[in-house]
């Protein structure tokens, strides 16, 4: 049973392009979670999707954006990109809005803009 | 809103001594508690989660955490370390009351176990 995945692993960007980071979920989970996490920093929430809609986000401006795709996998823009957005981006799956259920993370992608 | 506050930075011990990682959460409601580790480069491993009942909660690779609502804590514990639980280890909450949900993260402990 494959776990979440996610490429590509790693990303070289310059400041001001775009980038798209994909995602597919665990079998089985239709929930797909994505953080954002600075280098020594915990993660930090960016949205959720649950039946192709954002269903909560957290504090990231609007040039972050995603999308769900019918087979619930996902994928996170990022338009304009900063120096700052230089980070490990995790995706996480799991089954259904429910708070108790595991989040099953992948192994993430690594940006950096230079 | 809930926030998590991981005190140590970093913690160094010996291998086959025991170990406490620090958390402690704040919330004006009803949460559920877990306990993620990151490995050198890789993404984030459940270890155990707190949903209800036994404040007591084992989880993999002999860890266990014990849930005080009263000290608004989640410590997590391992009574003797092995080299490779030398790892980054993360708590995080999440509100029990949401209709969807985030996890909250601490700025986690990084666990340095020496020989």
């Amino acid at each position: 049973d494959a776990g979440v995945t996610q490429s590509p692993t790693h990303l070289i960007k310059t400041r001001g392009q775009q980038v798209t980071l994909r995602c597919s979920p665990k079998s089985g989970h239709d929930t797909v979670s994505w953080y954002q996490q600075a280098l020594g920093q915990g993660p930090q929430f960016i949205f959720q999707y649950y039946e192709e809609e954002e269903r909560q986000r957290g504090n990231f401006p609007d040039r972050f954006s995603g999308h769900q795709f019918p087979n619930y996998s996902s994928e996170l823009n990022v338009n304009a990109l900063l120096l700052g957005d230089s980070a490990l981006y995790l995706c996480a799956s799991s089954r259904g809005l429910a708070g108790r259920e595991t989040q099953y993370f992948g192994p993430g992608t690594r940006l950096l803009v230079l | 809103a809930q926030s998590v506050t991981q005190l140590d930075s970093q913690v160094p011990v010996f291998e086959e001594a025991p170990v406490e990682l620090r958390c402690n959460y704040s919330s004006s409601v009803s949460v559920y508690l877990f306990w993620y580790v990151q490995y050198p480069n890789q993404g984030l491993q459940l270890l155990l989660k707190y949903l209800s009942g036994s404040t007591l909660v084992k989880g993999i690779n002999g860890f266990e955490a014990e849930f005080n609502k009263s000290q608004t804590s989640f410590h997590l514990r391992k009574p003797s370390v092995h080299i490779s639980d030398t790892a980054e280890y993360f708590c995080a909450v999440t509100a029990r009351m949401d209709s969807s949900y985030k996890l909250i993260f601490g700025s986690g402990t990084r666990l340095l176990v020496r020989p």
